[in-house]
């Protein structure tokens, strides 16, 4: 079945350094979603890409989605203590119907 | 707006009781969803319903039922709980289906002992 694999599992990094996570799938998707959680909090949404080769930005925030629409990532930058949390993938399979989320990276940011 | 609300939010369950959580949604949506999240396993679906009046198994529906009541309200019931169902839940809403931004609720720490 359809897989979304998501690393790394943690990091940690000082306040100030980037951060990328990455997430891959074994099938095309149609589209991608980026969720974050906070500590002790729910899955908040991010954004969501579309188009093969999409970049989009929020702030610090950059999101890729591949050019064969199978791997995404979620760069950081400058990163900052409210960004802690875990950053969750969750993939849309073209062919199928429902959306798998990765296992999630979870940031750590020492002040 | 509330959102997506749950309850409870804790819960302490002996192996073998039963209980049914609670979600609603004030936002119109669709779609609404069951997931439990269990350390380094992300967000698994348990069921899911596309559209009021009908619903469907996600990966690990085992143990598990629910009941679209209305657009509004989805609820998940444990028949007979066991250790492996300790866990948090969250439920989720969208506008229409898959592929579609998940609003989630605050979630129910359960631990069945």
């Amino acid at each position: 079945g359809q897989q979304v694999m998501q690393i790394p599992q943690y990091q940690h990094v000082q306040e100030g350094e980037d951060f990328t996570t990455y997430c891959n799938s074994s099938t095309t998707l149609s589209n991608i979603q980026w969720y974050k959680q906070r500590p002790g909090g729910h899955p908040v949404f991010l954004i969501q890409l579309v188009k093969s080769g999409e970049v989009k930005k929020q702030k610090r925030l950059t999101f890729q989605f591949g050019e064969a629409k199978k791997n995404s990532s979620l760069h950081i930058t400058a990163t900052q203590t409210t960004d802690v949390g875990t950053y969750f993938c969750a993939g849309h399979n073209t062919g199928g119907f429902k959306t798998i989320f990765g296992a999630g990276t979870r940031l750590f940011v020492k002040a | 707006n509330a959102g997506v609300t749950q309850t409870p939010k804790f819960q302490v369950l002996k192996t073998g009781q039963s209980m049914t959580l609670q979600c609603a949604q004030d936002m119109n949506h669709n779609s609404m969803y069951w997931y439990r999240q269990d350390p380094g396993m992300g967000l698994r679906l348990i069921y899911y319903s596309a559209s009021e009046g009908t619903t469907d198994k996600g990966e690990v529906p085992n143990g598990y039922n629910v009941s679209r009541l209305n657009k509004r309200e989805f609820s998940l019931r444990l028949e007979s709980a066991a250790p492996s169902q300790t866990s948090v839940y969250f439920c989720a809403s969208s506008v229409s289906g898959f592929g579609t931004e998940a609003f989630f609720g605050q979630g129910t720490r359960l631990t069945v002992v």
